[in-house]
């Protein structure tokens, strides 16, 4: 069974630019959740899709933004690339309602340069 | 202060060792409760998962919440070299299984 796949795994960008991550969740789930991973401030939630809809978001600011498709992946979107903005960015995905039980993909590490 | 603070570690003990690991949380609204493992260059895993006040066991590994201290425990009997990895404790309220809130994570290292 195939897990929770995110493209690209590392990826380097400069200062200013904007970068697109992918994230194809596991066959059947429909909800999908994205995180921030750094080491000062841990994981962080940013945002949560379910059937193309924004569910949830956290407290970031609005250079960051995602979406999902019919087929339930999902992209998220950071635009204005600031150095803080390295980190490693995880997607997880679950069946609709299921309060635990989140599957993580391996993250994609982005280092603003 | 962060909604759910952990013990950052890090953490070594021999292997054979008991280990502890523990968070403490601020909302007591948060119902449900995760322990995820993630090793070095890879995602979290979820170790174990409940919703109620007690312990719930599986294999080496026992989790235990204690909701009117806000208090979440998890415990490795035996531990392994393999077990060396950052644990995170992660929760969330009802309904909002896709927005965890994690704890900073234990990093444990098991020394043969």
């Amino acid at each position: 069974k195939a897990g929770v796949t995110q493209t690209p795994r590392y990826l380097i960008k400069t200062r200013g630019q904007q970068v697109t991550l992918s994230c194809s969740p596991i066959s059947g789930h429909r909800s999908v959740s994205w995180y921030q991973q750094t080491p000062g401030q841990g994981l962080q939630f940013l945002f949560e899709y379910f059937s193309e809809t924004q569910r949830n978001k956290g407290n970031f600011p609005g250079r960051f933004s995602g979406r999902q498709f019919s087929n339930s992946r999902s992209e998220m979107n950071v635009s204005t690339l600031e150095l803080g903005d390295s980190a490693l960015y995880l997607c997880a995905s679950s069946f609709p309602g299921n309060n635990y039980g989140y599957t993580f993909g391996s993250g994609t590490r982005l280092t603003v340069v | 202060q962060k909604e759910v603070e952990q013990d950052p570690g890090p953490l070594s003990v021999p292997e054979g060792a008991i280990v502890s690991l523990n968070c403490t949380y601020s909302n007591s609204a948060f119902q449900y409760f995760m322990w995820y493992r993630q090793y070095s260059r890879k995602g979290p895993e979820l170790l174990m998962y409940t919703y109620s006040s007690g312990n719930k066991e599986d294999g080496r590994f026992t989790a235990q919440v204690d909701k009117s201290s806000k208090y979440i425990s998890l415990f490795i009997r035996d531990s392994q070299p393999s077990d060396s990895a950052t644990y995170l404790c992660a929760m969330t309220l009802y309904n909002q299984g896709g927005k965890l809130i994690f704890g900073q994570g234990t990093e444990l290292s098991v020394k043969p």
